[in-house]
């Protein structure tokens, strides 16, 4: 079972490309991260995925440095309405893709 | 694509009764589902998973009994929690996937119970 570190919060301005970092250090070979958003009083939405390397679409990048320890989600030029909790997960690939939630990020933006 | 609908968003019911929350794929077949529970300023906990025609999955230390989940079709997975006290007052959230395989699992918009 992975478990994932994150920072609890970060803060930021509008206009800043924002980085926040997540750590995995017993993650499987078979096993994806995947990064999700979430407003107060919604379901997590999806932002991205990927195995290795570099992973990106229309509203992140997502950094997997080659011993997949660790990912970075990056997000361009932030706006206020990117304030919300982000979460990285990894696939338990073996159980049925279970996801287990850490602790998330919570990203403030400030004007 | 990928949507899941979740049914009702709120519900406050009394102390002593069950509340029954759908968790439907609208869009594709989901063999698996999930349920979680998040309480306010914490993160997500799971639940159990629920597999279609089959048992539900709990995790460790949910009560199975309290928390009845049916997943009787390929779209339709259903939690009631039964007997409901004022501590099982949470934000429930369902996810679904179409099967085994590394996707992004869609969630559902989520339910907010309250047990008065």
């Amino acid at each position: 079972l992975a478990k994932t570190t994150q920072p609890i919060s970060m803060d930021s301005y509008e206009g800043q490309e924002v980085n926040i970092t997540c750590s995995h250090n017993n993650i499987a070979t078979n096993d994806y991260i995947t990064w999700y958003q979430q407003f107060p009083s919604q379901g997590p939405r999806f932002i991205i995925q990927g195995y290795k390397t570099k992973v990106t679409n229309e509203v992140a990048s997502l950094f997997i440095p080659a011993d997949r320890k660790s990912s970075t989600l990056s997000l361009p030029r932030v706006s206020l309405s990117d304030t919300a909790v982000y979460y990285c997960l990894v696939g338990d690939g073996g159980n049925f893709n279970k996801f287990y939630f850490g602790s998330g990020t919570k990203l403030n933006v400030k004007p | 694509g990928a949507v899941v609908s979740q049914h009702p968003s709120w519900v406050i019911c009394k102390s002593g009764t069950s509340v029954k929350i759908e968790c439907r794929s609208l869009d594709f077949q989901a063999t698996t589902m999930f349920w979680y529970r998040q309480f306010p300023k914490q993160s997500l906990m799971l639940m159990a998973t629920s597999n279609e025609g089959s048992k539900a999955t709990y995790e460790q230390g949910v009560e199975k009994d309290k928390f009845l989940i049916n997943h009787a079709s390929l779209t339709l997975s259903t939690l009631t929690v039964t007997s409901a006290h004022p501590e099982d007052s949470s934000f429930y959230i369902c996810s679904a996937t179409p099967g085994t395989g590394n996707y992004g699992y869609t969630f559902g918009s989520g339910t907010r119970l309250t047990v008065v």
